[in-house]
């Protein structure tokens, strides 16, 4: 049973361009999370998707930043118009849709993303 | 707003020694989760431990165990026999129930870089 999937694993971006990050979660999962990893600092997280659905966007920067799970296919984190600010380590993590261990999130590798 | 403190910004420890990771958090809520997790050099995220809020009994999986003090809102690692392997950064995170909070985001703490020595 494959993990949770994300690539690329490394991005680099020139400042103005656009980072499209995707994330695969483990077979069976519906519960989609996008987390950020400043350098030297613990996750901090961005968002919760389930299928066609934001459940919680409360970590999401207003503006540039945005995120879905499409019914078919990866769920797509996107940064329009990226800054030095935005280079960092962004995980993707996913949950099965139901019982008790719907609390436990597994986590991808990570993409980190440079921004020159 | 819950927060999760890890006082320790690095620990060493020999190999085969013992050595305790703490975390605290703060929090108004009675259902929450507390994980361990553990990032190596490689970056990946590895689930260490889990801990229900509703359970008085410590979680232990081998090596590593919890010493979870609800009261305190303390939430120690414990790693045993400690082998090369276990050297990276571990990272405590905090849960609200889904049912109160309507999410399932993880709050976590900023790491205790942990290294063990040959």
């Amino acid at each position: 049973n494959a993990g949770v999937m994300q690539n690329p694993r490394h991005l680099v971006r020139r400042r103005g361009q656009e980072a499209r990050l995707r994330c695969s979660p483990m077979k069976g999962h519906s519960h989609v999370y996008w987390y950020r990893q400043l350098p030297e600092e613990g996750l901090k997280f961005m968002v919760y998707l389930q299928k066609e659905n934001i459940i919680d966007e409360s970590g999401m920067p207003k503006e540039r930043f945005s995120a879905e799970f499409p019914k078919e296919g990866p769920s797509i984190l996107r940064i329009q118009q990226v800054v030095r600010g935005d280079s960092a380590a962004y995980f993707c993590a996913s949950s099965p849709e139901t019982g008790s261990t719907t609390d436990t999130q597994y986590f991808g590798p990570g993409t980190r993303l440079t921004v020159l | 707003a819950q927060t999760v403190t890890q006082s320790q910004p690095e620990m060493s420890v020999q190999e085969a020694e013992t050595v305790t990771l703490s975390c605290t958090y703060d929090t108004s809520e009675n259902n929450y989760y507390l994980f361990w997790y553990k990032q190596p050099p490689s970056r990946q995220m590895i689930l260490v431990i889990r801990q229900e809020a509703y359970k008085q009994q410590n979680a232990t999986e081998n090596r590593f165990s919890v010493n979870f003090q609800k009261a305190a809102k303390s939430f120690s690692l414990k790693i045993s026999d400690s082998q090369l392997g276990d050297t990276a950064m571990y990272f405590c995170a905090f849960m609200k129930s889904f049912v109160t909070s309507g999410t399932y985001k993880y709050i976590f703490g900023t790491g205790t870089r942990l290294k063990v020595l040959a």
